[in-house]
């Protein structure tokens, strides 16, 4: 199955700017998602094909692409964006076709 | 307002059965794609099964394939994950979600989920 590669722990001070990495082979060809995770909570998606967002889902909230990686950038971080973010890809090729990271938790110092 | 539900999960010896259900609310269920995931203790989103819409295609991770059986009943707006020869790895929170299109699939809602735990 495909894998994805995100660090595991990513810190930042309320107010800055917070980047998670989501690395995958050829990842530029496919369309990436993004979910957050609170714990004890159900998964929220929060970027959908590589940039979009779902409606109610804060402009700080940015994806993008780049090469091998895929990218999420959070501005001006909140104590309320601290939680689990998870990169998902769609793989037509494998009969397992979904492909998750292994996860990045957002530590808000 | 779109609701996802997901019952069904208990604690259980392994080797033994569950099934578990995800009833939904404020969407056509019939009309789109479903999928499992679960959460081990500490560990991260692992996806288990999808359907299609018309359940012409289903999918499996192959952790549980030959073991699990999704289905669904539009006429009763549900989903569900028959899980058999249960193990003590497959302890996990399951969370059901609607599938979308753009790009590729992915999970634009999704319930709180339902623990499962196998313990002998």
């Amino acid at each position: 199955s495909y894998v994805l590669t995100q660090p595991p722990s990513v810190s930042e001070a309320p107010g800055g700017t917070a980047t998670i990495t989501c690395g995958g082979i050829n990842i530029g060809i496919r369309s990436v998602h993004w979910y957050q995770q609170k714990p004890g909570q159900a998964p929220v998606l929060v970027i959908y094909h590589d940039g979009d967002r779902p409606a109610g889902i804060p402009e700080r909230f940015s994806g993008s692409k780049s090469g091998n990686t895929a990218t999420l950038t959070i501005s001006r971080v909140e104590a309320g964006d601290e939680a689990d973010y998870f990169c998902q890809v769609w793989d037509t090729s494998s009969y397992q076709p979904w492909a998750f990271g292994g996860g990045t938790k957002l530590t808000v110092l | 307002e779109v609701q996802l539900v997901e019952s069904g999960g208990a604690l259980v010896k392994p080797g033994e059965t569950l099934r578990l259900s995800c009833v939904v609310s404020g969407f056509t269920f019939s009309s789109h794609s479903m999928t499992w995931v679960r959460q081990s203790p500490g560990k991260g989103l692992e996806w288990v099964s999808s359907i299609s819409h018309d359940s012409q295609d289903k999918y499996y991770a192959e952790s549980v394939r030959g073991r699990f059986t999704v289905s669904r009943d539009d006429a009763k707006s549900s989903l569900y994950l028959q899980m058999d020869s249960l193990r003590v790895e497959d302890t996990a929170v399951y969370h059901c979600g609607r599938m979308e299109h753009s790009g590729s699939w992915y999970g634009v809602y999704w319930g709180q989920g339902t623990v499962v735990t196998v313990s002998s």
